[in-house]
């Protein structure tokens, strides 16, 4: 079946401005993470939703960060004000429910953000 | 706090050699420890993982890894390497709270020929 799916693959966006992430996650799979990986980097943890609700969100850096995913499948995060530092490549990942190291979290290719 | 570290940022092996990649960890109770590869433009593939039982653990694509809570590290390995293994290889545990990946820094696999 499907993988995880991320779009778009690349983002170029000015400094300031404001994206939009997606996710599409495996399909049945109600635990659904975000992570981001800078450069030279291994990946670092945002936020992670249980069905429709964020059930941690201490990764998130700070305020201008938001993720939402209503109907418990497709997630966006979104990024206010975006500054230079946020240039990254953001990964999406799924798994059966939450992990407890039991489920295995599958990874999507990621969407490659640049902020100039 | 929890972290992992990969103290090789690089590392070369000649095709058909043995490879080693170390993996050490920092967690107060038994840990999860997963091992990751990724190619470029691919997302991140799970190798092999750890929760408990035996110590040396088997993955896919011939790796290996073995836990030794006495050196906090988890090393993977593989008898022979192959050119198509040249990638980042990530090591992670879970945290605490049972969700999210810790993951190291990564360490680069090339293979020469």
């Amino acid at each position: 079946g499907a993988g995880v799916s991320q779009t778009p693959s690349n983002k170029v966006t000015e400094k300031g401005k404001y994206v939009e992430l997606r996710c599409d996650p495996i399909s049945g799979h109600t635990a659904l993470y975000w992570y981001r990986q800078s450069l030279g980097q291994g990946p670092e943890f945002l936020i992670y939703f249980q069905g429709t609700g964020a059930a941690d969100d201490s990764g998130l850096p700070n305020d201008r960060f938001f993720a939402v995913r209503p109907e418990g499948s497709v997630s966006t995060l979104k990024i206010q004000r975006t500054e230079r530092g946020d240039s990254a490549v953001y990964l999406c990942a799924s798994s059966l429910e939450a992990s407890g190291g039991l489920n295995e979290q599958f990874f999507g290719p990621g969407t490659r953000l640049t902020v100039l | 706090a929890q972290s992992v570290t990969q103290p090789d940022i690089h590392i070369t092996v000649s095709e058909g050699a043995s490879l080693e990649l170390r993996c050490n960890y920092s967690y107060g109770a038994t840990p999860y420890l997963f091992w990751y590869v990724q190619s470029p433009g691919q997302g991140l593939q799970l190798l092999l993982k750890y929760f408990s039982g035996d110590t040396l653990v088997q993955g896919i694509k011939g790796f290996e890894a073995e836990f030794k809570r006495s050196q906090s590290s988890f090393n993977l390995r593989k008898p022979s390497v192959h050119w198509s293994d040249a990638a980042e290889y990530f090591c992670a545990v879970e945290d605490q709270a049972g969700t999210a990946l810790i993951f190291g820094k990564g360490t680069t696999l090339s293979v020469s020929s």
